[in-house]
């Protein structure tokens, strides 16, 4: 059964601390990874990841795919409140049917 | 661009009655995708439709529910005879490319409680 996992499934930090969340997968046939922010609502998009080993960065965020460990991690670095929010993995595994299996979540609270 | 909008944002019905859940792509995505997210889980496939197409239904229940793209409006999620265990929140996603090997776009999701 094809499956994501996430881990920790919460955290609690203060505002400075460097965080990394962790997303395994175990799926047939991948084909990406991306990373999502959810807050009050919809999931917003992070990255997208497909090969492994090339790290992809936006300001204080970076990710990067280990296809050889089938993970990926997440790093948060000189977090603030607003990084509070729940992050989601999902990994596409099959293009031409459009799926894709999301993790249950790593919620993150930054407090001051 | 307005984005992927959802309609209605919160829904309530009795146990038994329909819910009809609406969704309108982003301009120029041809692609849906519908998730459902129970309290303190992760968002779970539905289904996947194009255009008048279903793609891949295998995230949906075999009772009850039904979801269409047609040629004209927006997608629908129908949930007939709603039960308590259906209360979650609803969320359409649209890309522009077959599949999801790239940037979905998410709704503000719909919450469905069943009282």
């Amino acid at each position: 059964e094809d499956k994501v996992v996430q881990s920790p499934l919460s955290l609690v930090v203060h505002e400075g601390d460097t965080v990394t969340l962790n997303c395994s997968y175990e799926v047939t046939n991948f084909r990406s990874l991306l990373w999502y922010k959810q807050e009050k609502k919809a999931p917003t998009f992070l990255f997208m990841l497909t090969s492994s080993g090339i790290e992809k960065k936006s300001g204080r965020l970076s990710s990067i795919l280990d296809k050889k460990e089938l993970s990926s991690i997440l790093n948060i670095t000189a977090t603030q409140t607003g990084d509070s929010a729940i992050y989601l993995c999902a990994v596409v595994y099959d293009t031409n049917a459009g799926k894709s299996t999301f993790g249950d979540g790593t919620t993150l609270t930054v407090k001051p | 661009n307005a984005g992927v909008m959802q309609n209605p944002r919160h829904l309530v019905r009795r146990r038994g009655q329909e819910a009809r859940l609406r969704c309108s792509p982003m301009k120029g995505h041809s692609h849906v995708y519908w998730y459902r997210q129970l309290p303190e889980e992760g968002l779970k496939f539905m289904v996947y439709l194009q255009k008048e197409n279903i793609i891949d239904e295998s995230g949906m229940p075999k009772e009850r529910f039904s979801a269409e793209f047609p040629k004209e409006g927006p997608s629908i999620l129908r949930i007939q005879q709603v039960v308590r265990g259906d209360s979650a929140a609803y969320f359409c996603a649209s890309s522009p490319l077959r599949g999801m090997n790239t940037e979905a776009f998410f709704g503000q999701g719909t919450r469905l409680t069943v009282v």
